[in-house]
């Protein structure tokens, strides 16, 4: 089956440094999904890419989907206390199944 | 309020003992899924339903039934759990199958013991 991961799977950076989590498909996606989980919480929705080569942001976070379509990343520039959690990135297999990849936890030290 | 409920959040059981864990959403979703979350795995879907009485195996289906006998509900069912089972268990929906996003209950934190 599809297999999505990503790397790297933990990141401790200071604050104020930027992160960047990269997202890999086995297979070619029809779109990606991005999801942000603080501890203790669910995963909630951040962005959605569509296009081929798509870079959307939301204030300090870059999202970008693969010409390929295949792989994406999301950047986060001067990090903050409040971006802590883990990252996962998500998308439809060509049926209907959902493939979340492994997840990237990012610490952020004061 | 558009959102996604479970019971239980939390739940400690012995093996072989029947559970269901139930699921709820008030925001007319026609794909609902379960997905189980393990240290260095991410998030697996166990079952997911297009739509109701349609119903289909994920990645990881073993040990678990679902039914979706009504648009808005979709429990889980354990029929005699085992300790692999111990896991924390969400429950999500979307508008349609991967196109949109999906929204999460709050998990239920499963221990077989």
């Amino acid at each position: 089956g599809q297999q999505v991961m990503q790397i790297p799977q933990y990141q401790h950076v200071q604050e104020g440094e930027d992160f960047t989590t990269y997202c890999n498909s086995s297979t070619t996606l029809s779109n990606i999904q991005w999801y942000k989980q603080r501890p203790g919480g669910h995963p909630v929705f951040l962005i959605q890419l569509v296009k081929s080569g798509e870079v959307k942001k939301q204030k300090r976070l870059t999202f970008q989907f693969g010409e390929a379509k295949k792989n994406s990343s999301l950047h986060i520039t001067a990090t903050q206390t409040t971006d802590v959690g883990t990252y996962f990135c998500a998308g439809p297999e060509t049926g209907n199944q959902f493939y979340f990849g492994t997840g990237t936890s990012l610490t952020v030290i004061p | 309020e558009a959102q996604v409920t479970q019971n239980p959040r939390y739940l400690i059981t012995v093996t072989g003992k029947k559970l269901t864990v139930t699921c709820s959403q008030n925001m007319n979703h026609e794909y609902m899924s379960w997905y189980r979350q393990d240290p260095g795995l991410g998030l697996r879907q166990i079952y997911y339903s297009m739509n109701v009485e349609v119903t289909d195996k994920g990645d990881v289906p073993e040990g678990y039934k679902v039914s979706r006998k009504e648009k808005r509900n979709f429990p889980l069912i354990l029929e005699s759990p085992s300790p692999n089972q111990t896991s924390l268990y969400f429950c999500a929906s979307s508008i349609n199958r991967g196109l949109t996003e999906q929204y999460f209950g709050p998990g239920t934190r499963l221990t077989v013991t």
